[in-house]
């Protein structure tokens, strides 16, 4: 099945600071989503992105298609900005989501 | 917004006993609902597909005489626990895929087996 890579699988930040973090995915895909684990569990869907670039505040993502990442862009972190950020992708032929390891996010006031 | 529950949020049981948990969509019809388990500092592992008017269809390992999945409108999915054993004890979540492709996840149940 489709493999999904994020990095770095930790990252602590102060307060202010930008953020770049990596999906990295072994085929193509028809969809890919990027979403930010609570310390509740809950999962919060941040981007829906297949392919291009959007931006939603100080969040924002790029997805290259055709070289099989995707980047999520954090600027001017918050301490509510903590948590897991997961990417997960559906291959082709697949209608469930392959979800990532995460990357573990600790901003520091 | 697209708005995905699950009930309960919490359970502890008994080994031995069965749990079921409920998984709505309250906004909009989803033909298609996917159930994972989330054990702790892990990411989310998918269990089954779970189809309306059909039988779900479950990944490699997962035993389908032990979570019983049903999915009996375009709202509702229930994922039941049969005989739980402390091995069991997880983070189960679901999600339901709305018309088009992307997904939207329920707030998670936490199950305890004592």
């Amino acid at each position: 099945g489709i493999q999904v890579e994020q990095s770095p699988p930790d990252l602590i930040l102060q307060e202010g600071a930008n953020s770049t973090l990596r999906c990295n995915f072994s085929d193509s895909v028809n969809n890919l989503q990027w979403f930010h684990q609570n310390p509740w569990g809950q999962l919060i869907n941040l981007f829906y992105i297949p392919s291009g670039t959007k931006q939603n505040g100080r969040l924002s993502a790029t997805t290259v298609a055709t070289e099989r990442y995707s980047l999520l862009y954090i600027s001017s972190s918050q301490t509510t900005d903590s948590g897991v950020y997961f990417c997960a992708v559906e291959g082709t032929g697949r209608r469930a989501l392959t979800f990532g390891s995460g990357t573990r996010l600790q901003v520091q006031p | 917004g697209a708005v995905v529950s699950q009930h309960p949020s919490r359970v502890i049981c008994k080994s031995g006993t069965s749990v079921k948990i409920e998984c709505r969509s309250l906004d909009f019809q989803a033909t298609t609902m996917f159930w994972y388990r989330q054990f702790p500092k892990q990411s989310l592992m998918l269990m089954a597909t779970s189809n309306e008017g059909s039988k779900a269809t479950y990944e490699q390992g997962v035993e389908k005489d032990k979570f019983l999945i049903n999915h009996a409108s375009l709202t509702l999915s229930t994922l039941t626990v049969t005989s739980a054993h402390p091995e069991d004890s997880s983070f189960y979540i679901c999600s339901a895929r709305r018309v088009g492709v992307e997904q939207y996840f329920g707030p998670g149940t936490r199950l305890t087996v004592t």
